[in-house]
């Protein structure tokens, strides 16, 4: 159980373009899902909180307009990258949890590649 | 500020040996600890949760401990297999309010590669 699941694992975009990050939690529902970002061989750094039916948390030196962060249902999160630039390359993670302390599930990331 | 810090950042032992890896903290009181594996290209998966009143916890191979008066938490795993091969995070989490609760803050990993 509690299986997340994230699309696409991998996206090659133009910079300027726009791109858009889904997670699913597949068999639980998530009131809260946490977006991460990982550079290789570097720690999984949280970007933000998102709250099913209100605004999302973001963790100091995110910028809000330009990583847009909806999370319409229980079940679903996106992650929208907006006017990517090659800077913006990365793994982008998101994750659920069934309660507060509880252990986090990970969708299986995306790797993001902008040229 | 917080620190995290995981002891080194590649470990490799022989197959058949105790893999022991080390979390180390500063500035702060975690309210519960965290081990996660991570495969190349993958996002992490749980392994095991340990609690601040808890000294050490198992599951099949793997055990923790968690000190919080040394502020550090050891992750064993017994009679490695290449198939332990992986990357291993920890990660701490408070029960603390505000916008801290609930939050996981993660080490950098420590790369294992258990050798046949």
């Amino acid at each position: 159980g509690a299986v997340v699941s994230q699309h696409p694992s991998r996206v090659i975009c133009k910079s300027g373009t726009s791109v858009k990050i889904e997670c699913r939690s597949l068999d639980f529902q998530a009131t809260t899902m946490f977006w991460y970002r990982q550079f290789p061989k570097q720690s999984l750094m949280l970007m933000a909180t998102s709250n099913e039916g209100s605004k999302a948390t973001y963790e100091q030196g995110v910028e809000k307009d330009k990583f847009l962060i909806n999370h319409a249902s229980l079940t679903l999160s996106t992650l929208t990258v907006t006017s990517a630039h090659p800077e913006d390359s990365s793994f982008y993670i998101c994750s659920a949890r069934t309660g507060p302390s509880s252990p986090l599930h990970f969708g299986n990331g995306t790797r993001l590649t902008v040229t | 500020s917080q620190k995290i810090e995981q002891n080194s950042e590649a470990l490799n032992i022989q197959e058949g040996k105790t893999a022991t890896l080390t979390c180390n903290y500063t500035n702060y009181s975690p309210a519960y600890l965290q081990w996660y594996r991570q495969d190349p290209g993958r996002g992490p998966v749980f392994l095991l949760l340990i609690r601040e009143n808890e000294k050490e916890k198992r599951k099949e191979r793997l055990k923790v401990t968690f000190d919080t008066t040394l502020k550090q938490s050891l992750f064993h795993i017994t009679a490695s297999q290449p198939a332990d091969s992986a990357t291993y995070l920890c990660a701490l989490g408070s029960n603390a309010g505000g916008t801290s609760y609930g939050k996981l803050t993660f080490g950098q990993g420590t790369i294992l590669t258990v050798h046949p």
